[in-house]
């Protein structure tokens, strides 16, 4: 099975601040990576699928990049509704895994 | 407009069985793998299986393969997640997600409301 390895697992950022967030594969998945993010008591949103496709809707200050077995989700300037959890999510040969997720807090 | 409704929340004791549905509206139903995806409180998001509803096809993760059932009626659009014997490890917010696919890429574009499963004696 592949592992999916979220960093750092907590995120401690101001309103403004620039937030990368990393996902490595245990082994090559190409670009079939997604990344949610979830609020509290609410139901996942899909933000990039890809590696690098942003979800319609999703505001531009999102981004993915990354291939193989690295990747990151930037958010350029955080936003007051960017707190929340973020996961990314693999998808190889009928099998999906989920990274740990990473908790932006208010700094 | 795409839509996945999940049946309510449930509260079982250890032993006990239950049926979790999931109806799809607003799209081909057949056309789309259906995830179910387990959160257990104050956890992360853990993918339990797929199924397809145009085949039946369905792919379990080896952590829950044996530990429950998915299964599909597509004359009505429903999937369902099942457990024979509940633990009350098994609490947990259950989500089912249809898997989206394009031209290299698989993701969860759209989920259910989520139903809570307690499991307490």
């Amino acid at each position: 099975d592949i592992q999916m390895t979220q960093s750092p697992s907590t995120l401690s950022a101001s309103v403004g601040d620039r937030v990368t967030i990393t996902c490595r594969a245990s082994q090559s998945i190409s670009s079939w990576l997604a990344w949610y993010q979830q609020k509290p008591g609410k139901v996942p949103k899909l933000l990039i699928y890809k590696a690098s496709s942003l979800e319609s809707g999703v505001p531009s200050r999102f981004s993915g990049s990354g291939s193989g077995t690295e990747f990151t989700l930037t958010i350029s300037s955080l936003q007051p509704d960017d707190f929340a959890t973020y996961y990314c999510q693999q998808y190889n040969s009928y099998s999906l895994t989920f990274g740990g997720g990473t908790k932006v807090e208010i700094k | 407009e795409v839509q996945l409704v999940q049946s309510g929340a449930e509260v079982k004791k250890p032993g006990e069985s239950l049926k979790i549905s999931c109806k799809g509206s607003g799209y081909s139903f057949t056309s789309n793998w259906i995830a179910w995806v387990r959160q257990m409180p104050g956890k992360g998001l853990e993918w339990m299986g797929i199924i397809h509803p145009g085949d039946f096809d369905t792919r379990y993760s080896p952590s829950f393969q044996g530990q429950v059932t998915i299964s599909v009626d597509k004359s009505i659009s429903t999937a369902y997640l099942q457990w024979g014997s509940l633990k009350a490890s098994d609490t947990a917010m259950y989500y089912c997600a249809r898997l989206d696919t394009g031209s290299g890429w698989y993701a969860l574009g759209y989920w259910g409301q989520g139903t809570p499963v307690t499991v307490s004696s």
